[in-house]
């Protein structure tokens, strides 16, 4: 079974300042699709960058990036000049073609102005 | 605004009450889930629908119960609740078979009294 491990339950961050929240998974697959998604106060769920494991080339979204390890089986965001609308719960997810997300337990992100 | 529409945005109700969640999405997609999240506890996912039939139940008790009467749509019937479902129930939809991310709806806040 695949399982998605973030080791940081919580992160704070000065605002303008980069910050870097960590990912695990473990999978037998080959092929799959990693995914970071924030929750902010107001509970909705959005996507903030997704990363084919096919790509050997890191996704970008902006002042979002990750850096994607496959042989370490590693998938951490980076977020650069942090603003106080980052503040949020940040999860990592997992899936392939044929199976439904798994998800990390989350790591709660604070900005400090 | 994800495309996925979840209804009440809040609920109280007592243990002995039914009452029903609803879920809408707009964006052609052919699997739906519901997603458990408590305080403190990573995302449980409860139910999977693709195209309109369930295909995975994640050992939730009885007293909820899904019904997808069509693709767009999504239900969880609630009965005889008990306190510690007190949570945040999340909708997603996606399109199976294709590298697309889970979109989420706002979610119903849930407390059992």
């Amino acid at each position: 079974a695949q399982t998605v491990t973030q080791s940081q339950p919580e992160m704070s961050v000065q605002e303008a300042e980069t910050v870097t929240l960590s990912c695990t998974y473990d999978t037998s697959e080959s092929d799959y699709y990693l995914f970071w998604y924030k929750q902010p106060p107001s509970r909705q769920m959005i996507l903030v960058i997704r990363q084919e494991a096919y790509k050997q080339q890191n996704a970008t979204e902006n002042r979002f990036s990750v850096n994607f390890q496959k042989a370490a089986k590693s998938f951490s965001l980076k977020i650069s000049d942090s603003q106080l609308g980052d503040a949020a719960m940040y999860f990592c997810a997992y899936r392939t073609l044929s199976s439904r997300l798994t998800f990390g337990e989350g790591t709660q992100l604070t900005v400090n102005p | 605004e994800t495309g996925v529409t979840q209804t009440p945005r809040h609920l109280v109700m007592g243990m002995t009450n039914k009452k029903s969640l609803k879920c809408e999405q707009h964006l052609g997609h052919n699997a739906m889930y519901w997603y458990k999240q408590s305080a403190k506890k990573p995302l449980e996912l409860m139910f999977v629908y693709n195209f309109k039939e369930q295909t995975e139940n994640n050992s939730v008790p009885s007293r909820f119960s899904p019904e997808c009467p069509n693709s767009s749509h999504l239900f969880l019937h609630l009965h005889t609740l008990q306190p510690e479902d007190s949570a945040l129930y999340l909708c997603a939809s996606s399109q199976q078979d294709r590298n697309t991310e889970a979109f989420f709806g706002q979610g119903t806040r849930l407390t059992v009294v």
